[in-house]
């Protein structure tokens, strides 16, 4: 998984409850990508960084925020969990410049309930 | 929402057999690439095509691109049972240039049996 990390790889937490997921990457990319995966609808992107502190939104944003303050950690936050937002959710990294691959971290299992 | 549909959402076959996935976007792209995720795990990039390009080999894949139809198309030769996993298209598309998103197609299951 070309050195990406996701914390934690599983959670269970309760409507209402604020949420952080982290990911984490070793190999100095410039682009950060943080998608949901969900039966039939594939991957969509919530948001991403296209440098330290230099975020937007993609096109599920409602309801996630994010932070990046150094170029290898890149936070998606639920700031007050609802069930609609069960789902796993992937990170990925982008080296910009002439490289167009993504490499995407391991995931992580969410459900709220 | 989605760019990609792909066909057939699931495929079986037996090993040995050729496997052939298919992808249709909707607006105009720079590039277009598949991905495979086996089960439980992250995506991980199989080939890239470019909108000039009309076709592409990497080992036992070949990749077709037919920009006027909006469609292309994942060739697996002699597959393996390793092969069994999900495949995705996903697509860049020139508005996308800037943020280098990739916009997912929903996925074909691919079962290869032994």
């Amino acid at each position: 998984d070309a050195g990406i990390t996701q914390s934690p790889r599983h959670k269970v937490t309760e409507t209402g409850t604020p949420v952080t997921l982290r990911c984490h990457q070793t190999e100095n990319h410039r682009y950060m990508y943080w998608y949901r995966q969900d039966p039939g609808h594939g991957l969509r992107l919530i948001h991403y960084s296209y440098g330290v502190k230099d975020t937007d939104k993609g096109e599920v944003s409602d309801g996630y925020s994010v932070s990046r303050s150094k170029t290898e950690d890149f936070l998606l936050t639920l700031e007050s969990a609802t069930s609609s937002q069960t789902s796993v959710y992937f990170c990925a990294t982008q080296a910009g410049g002439q490289g167009e691959t993504q490499y995407f971290g391991p995931g992580t299992r969410l459900l709220v309930l | 929402s989605q760019q990609g549909e792909e066909d057939p959402q699931a495929l079986s076959i037996q090993e040995g057999e050729n496997a052939t996935m298919n992808c249709s976007y909707k607006t105009s792209i720079n590039n277009l690439q598949w991905y495979r995720q086996n089960s439980g795990r992250g995506l991980v990039h199989l080939i890239l095509i470019r909108s000039n390009e009309r076709e592409k080999h990497s080992g036992r894949l070949r990749v077709t691109l037919d920009t006027s139809k909006k469609s292309s198309s994942l060739l697996i030769t002699a597959s393996r049972a390793a092969d069994t996993a999900s495949y995705f298209c996903a697509t860049v598309g020139f508005m996308d240039m800037g943020r280098r998103a990739l916009t997912f197609g929903s996925g074909t299951r691919l079962q290869v049996q032994p």
